[in-house]
């Protein structure tokens, strides 16, 4: 069966460190992944997804950056944290082309000093 | 403009009320496909139900149940004699045609609280 993994679950950074989110997915082969944020109190806001290895499309501009250097793996980033950076960060994967549901990790935590 | 609009933003019932929490959508696609899911206060995301565009049957699932109407663009969700275990947040999404990289566009949530 399909697992996702994110971690950590927690994070408390000072403004202006770097960061690295890491998902990373088991039991299925190629399969789309995403990158939502939800700000406290609000939806999800999808922030970049890709559909391949080194491909990432972003949804919307911001201080964050993705990258998926292996085909189960997807890595969200920052150089410099902002305190709106603060929220609650999902990885999903999806199959492509299905419209099938997509699986949520467990989330990462982000509060930013 | 919002695709998925979520306009409860909070409800709070008492154990064994019925609730629906309401979902309305805007797509110009024929095809297209609706989900529901909970979030929990342990924060992950539970799938609940897939709906596509063709198919306008409701669907009854324990207590659960979902009321689709194109007519309408809605895709309504209720709950039968709620429980505290229903608390959490509800999201409605959507994701448009075969070739959108299966994109899904969710709602704002809504928060349901069920108090004892």
């Amino acid at each position: 069966s399909q697992t996702i993994h994110q971690w950590p679950a927690t994070l408390v950074q000072p403004v202006g460190s770097p960061l690295s989110l890491e998902c990373t997915v088991e039991g299925t082969s190629n399969p789309n992944l995403y990158w939502y944020r939800q700000a406290a109190g609000r939806g999800l806001q999808l922030l970049f997804y890709s559909v391949g290895i080194g491909q990432i499309s972003s949804e919307v501009p911001q201080n964050l950056s993705a990258s998926r250097p292996q085909d189960r793996q997807f890595i969200l980033s920052s150089k410099k944290l902002l305190l709106s950076d603060s929220g609650f960060y999902l990885c999903a994967w999806g199959i492509d082309n299905s419209n099938q549901p997509q699986h949520f990790g467990d989330g990462t935590r982000l509060s930013i000093l | 403009a919002q695709k998925v609009t979520q306009a409860q933003t909070e409800i709070s019932v008492v154990e064994k009320e019925d609730v629906t929490l309401d979902c309305v959508y805007e797509t110009r696609d024929t095809t297209y496909y609706l989900f529901w899911y909970k979030q929990p206060p342990s924060g992950e995301l539970v799938f609940l139900i897939r709906r596509n565009s063709f198919d306008e049957q409701n669907e009854i699932s324990g207590r659960y149940s979902w009321n689709f109407q194109k007519s309408t663009s809605s895709f309504n969700f209720t709950i039968t004699a709620s429980q505290v275990v229903d608390s959490a947040v509800y999201f409605c999404a959507l994701s448009e045609d075969l070739y959108n990289f299966n994109k899904f566009y969710f709602g704002s949530g809504t928060k349901l609280n069920v108090k004892p």
